[in-house]
């Protein structure tokens, strides 16, 4: 059982390029989750769905895009990346409100 | 105010000791809380979760919930060197965000 897989693993952008984090679950869950974790701090939601064609803004969603044309995919894609958004993203995912499953995070740095 | 406070330590704990992590938040409708353990460089792991007022034990894990003063605990028995980590605290805001804390960093000292 995979739970939640996160691609790739780490990346080096240049300012200004973009690219899409990929994130899948196959567990079955409606919820899924996008976070960024920046040094020594916790984890803030950057965007969440709730189901196949729902997503809803979290906390830092500036800059960040998402969607959510299956259950099992949830992609983030920075259109123009900037060096504040380099960081640890993690995705989750859960049954409605229950406990949320993370994945193995991707370590972004924009230079 | 930060939604959910904790101290980001380090705290230090000698090995066997009882470690004791805390956490406050400011939202009086939260009505479910988590502890999470994150290893350096790795994902958070849920430990427990808690949800009404009292304590709730597994195995060496306590987690106290009281509701009225908005106050979160944890608390590790026996601390092993394999639990030192950092550790977040979470509460569900409406029904689907989590909202974390900073986190604090516990060290077990053998």
């Amino acid at each position: 059982n995979a739970g939640v897989t996160q691609t790739p693993k780490f990346r080096i952008l240049k300012i200004g390029q973009s690219m899409t984090l990929q994130c899948a679950q196959d567990m079955n869950h409606n919820y899924m989750y996008w976070y960024r974790q920046d040094p020594g701090m916790g984890l803030k939601l950057i965007y969440y769905s709730v189901g196949a064609g729902i997503t809803d803004k979290g906390e830092v969603p500036n800059g960040y895009n998402v969607s959510r044309s299956t259950t099992e995919d949830f992609p983030l894609r920075l259109e123009l990346a900037a060096p504040s958004q380099t960081s640890v993203y993690f995705c989750a995912s859960s049954i409605d409100s229950q406990p949320q499953h993370f994945g193995d995070g991707t370590r972004l740095s924009i230079l | 105010q930060k939604e959910v406070e904790q101290n980001s330590g380090p705290l230090s704990v000698p090995e066997g000791a009882i470690a004791s992590l805390n956490c406050t938040y400011s939202d009086r409708g939260s009505q479910s809380f988590f502890w999470y353990r994150q290893y350096s460089g790795k994902s958070p792991e849920l430990i427990m979760s808690i949800y009404s007022n009292g304590d709730k034990e597994d195995g060496r894990f306590t987690a106290q919930l009281n509701k009225a003063s908005q106050y979160v605990s944890l608390l590790i028995r026996d601390s092993q060197p394999s639990d030192s980590a950092t550790y977040l605290c979470a509460t569900l805001q409406g029904a689907q965000k989590l909202v974390f804390g900073q986190g604090t960093r516990l060290t077990i000292n053998p």
